[in-house]
């Protein structure tokens, strides 16, 4: 299986911030990587698709890059309403692989 | 509008079985596969595996494959998990999901409508 490898696993961001992660892949996923929010208590929800791709109604605040096996996320002004856990997902290669999340808290 | 609905918490003992229900409206349910997500507790998502709607194969990950199994009612648009002898590391949120796609030439297929998570425990 494809294992996703996260970073970092959390940051203490403050809102205005630009955040950036990072998830790397064992093998290449080409752009076959998705980013997904999930906030506490709540189902993920699907943020970027095809490591570039904005999904529908997603703030332009949102920016994912990247293609093989290195990809980055990128929030350019960190909104309160954003603290979150972040996964990236490969879906390459069956089964379909989570990294381990990069988790949003408040400086 | 789109709506993936799941059945409520589950208490259950070891050794135990259960049966999760998915139920989806606002779409034709057979157009779409359906997806599994594990969540244990404070700990990452993990992809179970998947059915496909329209034949009612499901396709299970490797550590998934024993105690798990994927069903469908269709009339009722509904995806079953039932999990048999359980342990307790299955307790967790289990989600449902929704195989969306984009098309430009070729597919590209990604998880764009979530359920809200059943919680399943799982102690003696």
């Amino acid at each position: 299986d494809i294992v996703m490898t996260q970073s970092p696993t959390s940051m203490s961001i403050s809102v205005g911030d630009r955040v950036t992660m990072n998830c790397k892949a064992s093998q290449n996923v080409g752009s076959n990587v998705d980013w997904y929010q999930q906030k506490t208590g709540q189902s993920p929800k699907l943020l970027i698709y095809k490591a570039s791709n904005r999904y529908t109604g997603v703030p332009d605040r949102f920016t994912g890059s990247g293609s093989g096996t290195d990809f980055t996320f990128t929030i350019s002004n960190m909104q309160a309403e954003d603290l979150a856990v972040y996964y990236c997902m490969q879906s390459n290669s069956y089964p379909w692989t989570f990294g381990g999340g990069t988790k949003l808290e408040l400086k | 509008q789109i709506q993936l609905v799941q059945s409520g918490p589950e208490l259950k003992k070891p050794g135990e079985s259960l049966k999760i229900s998915c139920k989806a409206s606002g779409y034709t349910f057979t157009d779409y596969a359906m997806q599994w997500v594990k969540q244990a507790p404070g700990k990452g998502l993990q992809y179970m595996g998947w059915i496909n709607t329209q034949t009612g194969k499901p396709t299970y990950a490797d550590d998934f494959k024993e105690r798990f199994v994927f069903s469908l009612e269709t009339s009722a648009s509904t995806a079953y998990l039932q999990i048999n002898n359980l342990k307790n590391e299955d307790t967790a949120t289990y989600f449902c999901a929704r195989l969306g796609y984009y098309y430009d030439g070729t597919y590209y297929w990604y998880f764009d409508f979530w359920g809200p998570g059943t919680m399943v425990t799982v102690s003696s």
